[in-house]
């Protein structure tokens, strides 16, 4: 299986929380990332967590990490159109280059 | 303030013809920076990474090559152009996380 798995699509209504969920398989992995992708654009760093954080808050996003599940999610509070986008999460050990998931593409509708 | 310069955005070549992207930064000296091809579909495939004027490392054996003449200049290139090359190629380079540029949406025709 891939090193990364995120699902392909989430659909949420606008003022809703949407959730996107991430597991990974290396247990060394130090850093998780969570980027944001807009149409026709490049990767946007949201946020990162180390892995001894069970929890990272910023602002709208929470990130929740589950060493033993090895799973990791990004919460957004009351997601807005402009937050459609592809999110993509990726992993790391220390200064190594990230292995990154396909990508969850988050539908936001009115 | 660091940024990352990427062109063209986009690009429509024909099979056979060469290519040249080109990707430098500002506001940092000896980078480590990443060409990343994004595919419809699939995740960032890492493609080529240098750690310095002169040193490419690849990750997966193509029709692609990298150059890095420059502190903060790399350069994705090919001789021959490939249908199985369009994507959307990506520059990056690594501090707290990776910065990535606005990406290069090739079309091979």
């Amino acid at each position: 299986g891939e090193d990364v798995e995120q699902s392909l699509f989430l659909s949420v209504r606008e003022g809703d929380s949407s959730v996107i969920n991430c597991t990974y398989t290396d247990s060394s992995s130090t850093y998780l990332y969570w980027y944001k992708q807009e149409p026709g654009a490049g990767l946007q760093l949201l946020t990162y967590i180390f892995s001894n954080m069970d929890m990272k808050q910023d602002q709208r996003l929470t990130v929740l990490l589950n060493k033993k599940d090895k799973h990791l999610s990004l919460r957004i509070a009351d997601t807005q159109t402009g937050d459609s986008a592809i999110y993509f999460c990726a992993k790391a050990r220390g200064s190594y280059i990230p292995t990154f998931g396909r990508g969850t593409s988050l539908i936001v509708h009115p | 303030s660091q940024t990352i310069h990427q062109w063209p955005a986009t690009l429509v070549q024909p099979v056979g013809s060469p290519l040249s992207l080109e990707c430098t930064v500002e506001g940092t000296s000896n980078p480590n920076l990443y060409w990343y091809r994004q595919a419809a579909g699939r995740g960032l495939q890492l493609l080529f990474y240098s750690v310095g004027i002169g040193q490419i490392s690849s990750e997966v054996p193509q029709n692609l090559s990298a150059s890095r003449p420059q502190d903060r200049q790399f350069i994705l290139s090919s001789k021959k152009l490939l249908l199985s090359d369009s994507g959307f190629y990506l520059c990056a380079w690594r501090e707290d996380g990776y910065t990535f540029g606005s990406g290069t949406r090739l079309t091979v025709v």
